[in-house]
């Protein structure tokens, strides 16, 4: 059972945007500004989309965003392409127990 | 470019030892958080423990608490993790990862190095 909740898949059709929740507690998300969200592709490490809740790293593309309200974040992303198609997860310093934790993952279908 | 790579992951048996090394280049390491992250078959990333840029600073999972211990050696620019009392659900690819650009957001990751721990 992963710390942060995720819904198992999500969908949407090319061009459409489609927004990916990750929900937590006030001793993680809801205290945190260190949430970030990866996209993995089967076989592959994790590569890193968004950090400290909203930001991009450098390469990453501004149709990905995200954003956080109480003890929720969430992963948009805008003007789906069929290469979103992948894995995501989210994860957020837990000040309350010294770590990092992850959500379980969801699946993104580009229909 | 910044290069990490793992190695040491093989397979055990249950109530095993391994020691996990991995080897950063490409940036100056002493001044970087680093991380062991893991990968189970068919599950997402499990964040295993960290450790502070001049190593005083140490925190584990509590699924590995007690079991494993993260360290690192600046002047070799390596991180280790020395896995004591191995169980069949620690079978995972094991990464290292450099805390940046924030805290716990990794944007550089190893190759991986797979343990497998089964009887």
């Amino acid at each position: 059972q992963s710390a942060l909740t995720q819904p198992p898949s999500a969908s949407g059709s090319p061009g459409q945007s489609v927004a990916i929740s990750c929900t937590g507690t006030s001793g993680d998300i809801g205290s945190s500004d260190y949430v970030s969200w990866y996209q993995q592709y089967p076989g592959n490490a994790p590569k890193l989309m968004i950090f400290e809740t909203s930001k991009r790293p450098s390469g990453v593309h501004a149709r990905f965003s995200g954003s956080k309200s109480g003890n929720t974040a969430s992963l948009t992303v805008s003007g789906l392409q069929a290469e979103d198609e992948a894995d995501y997860y989210c994860s957020s310093y837990a000040g309350d127990s010294d770590s990092v934790v992850f959500g379980g993952g969801t699946k993104l279908t580009v229909l | 470019e910044v290069q990490l790579a793992e190695s040491g992951g093989r397979w055990v048996q249950p109530g095993g030892s391994l020691r996990l090394s991995c080897v950063a280049s490409g940036f100056t390491f002493r001044t970087y958080w680093m991380t062991w992250v893991r990968l189970a078959p068919g599950k997402g990333p499990e964040w295993v423990a960290n450790i502070r840029e001049d190593g005083r600073k140490v925190y584990h999972a509590a699924s590995v608490e007690g079991r494993f211990t993260i360290s690192r050696d600046n002047a070799k620019n390596s991180l280790y993790l020395q896995m004591d009392s191995l169980r069949v659900e620690d079978t995972a690819v094991y990464y290292c990862a450099r805390d940046s650009p924030g805290y716990g957001a990794y944007s550089s990751w190893g190759h991986g190095t797979l343990v497998t721990v089964s009887s």
